[in-house]
């Protein structure tokens, strides 16, 4: 069964500090990873990753794939109050001409001033 | 300009009514979803459609029931609401093809009493 997990589940900081959250996956047939935030609303895209070792890269935001070990990560650098969210990651997997996403149960970032 | 939109963005009602979700997406993608969040934030695929043909049909209930009328369009029918049917109904869209970024609606508070 493919499955994403994230970890941590939660996770206190205080603003300035740098933070990385984790995300492994066991899919079939593997396309893509996507990395979203999720606030109240929506989730918002962040980045979506194909190719191992590329970093992306937006502002304080990072995120890379290593997909010989299958998982990736999201740093967040010099944290702040507004970054607290719900961060979820989401594989793209599955044949046919669309995949399926699923989504791992999202990592809590709270970011105390 | 709301790329993902979806209404009503709250809805409160009685167990055992009918209830509709409207969906409409002006990106021009050729597949639709719909997602449902628990109370965990946990984000799980119900539906897609790819021109007007059901791709993915996760294990939902037979009361839920989506319609498209057109490629633009991707309505969810509640039938005979139950108590546990709470929570928010994400509606998505994305271009045809593998790979391809998922754009999601503000998402659609269901509530039933």
């Amino acid at each position: 069964e493919d499955k994403v997990v994230q970890s941590p589940l939660s996770l206190v900081v205080h603003e300035g500090d740098t933070v990385t959250l984790n995300c492994s996956y066991e899919v079939t047939n593997f396309r893509s990873l996507l990395w979203y935030k999720q606030e109240k609303k929506a989730p918002t895209f962040l980045f979506m990753l194909t190719s191992s070792g590329i970093e992306k890269k937006s502002g304080r935001l990072s995120s890379i794939l290593d997909k010989k070990e299958l998982f990736s990560i999201l740093n967040i650098t010099a944290t702040q109050t507004g970054d607290s969210a719900i961060y979820l990651c989401a594989v793209e997997a599955g044949g046919g001409s669309q995949g399926n996403l699923i989504f791992g149960k999202g990592t809590k970032l709270s970011v105390k001033p | 300009d709301t790329a993902v939109s979806q209404t009503p963005k709250y809805l409160v009602t009685q167990m055992g009514n009918d209830k509709s979700i409207k969906c409409e997406q002006n990106l021009g993608h050729d597949t639709m979803y719909w997602y449902k969040q628990d109370s965990k934030k946990f984000l799980k695929i119900m539906f897609s459609y790819n021109n007007k043909e059901l791709i993915i049909n996760e294990t939902v209930p037979n009361r839920f029931s989506p319609k498209s009328p057109d490629k633009a369009h991707l309505n969810l029918h509640i039938n005979s609401l139950e108590l546990g049917d709470s929570a928010v109904y994400f509606c998505a869209s994305s271009a045809r093809g593998a790979g391809n970024t998922i754009y999601f609606g503000e998402g659609s508070w269901l509530t039933v009493v």
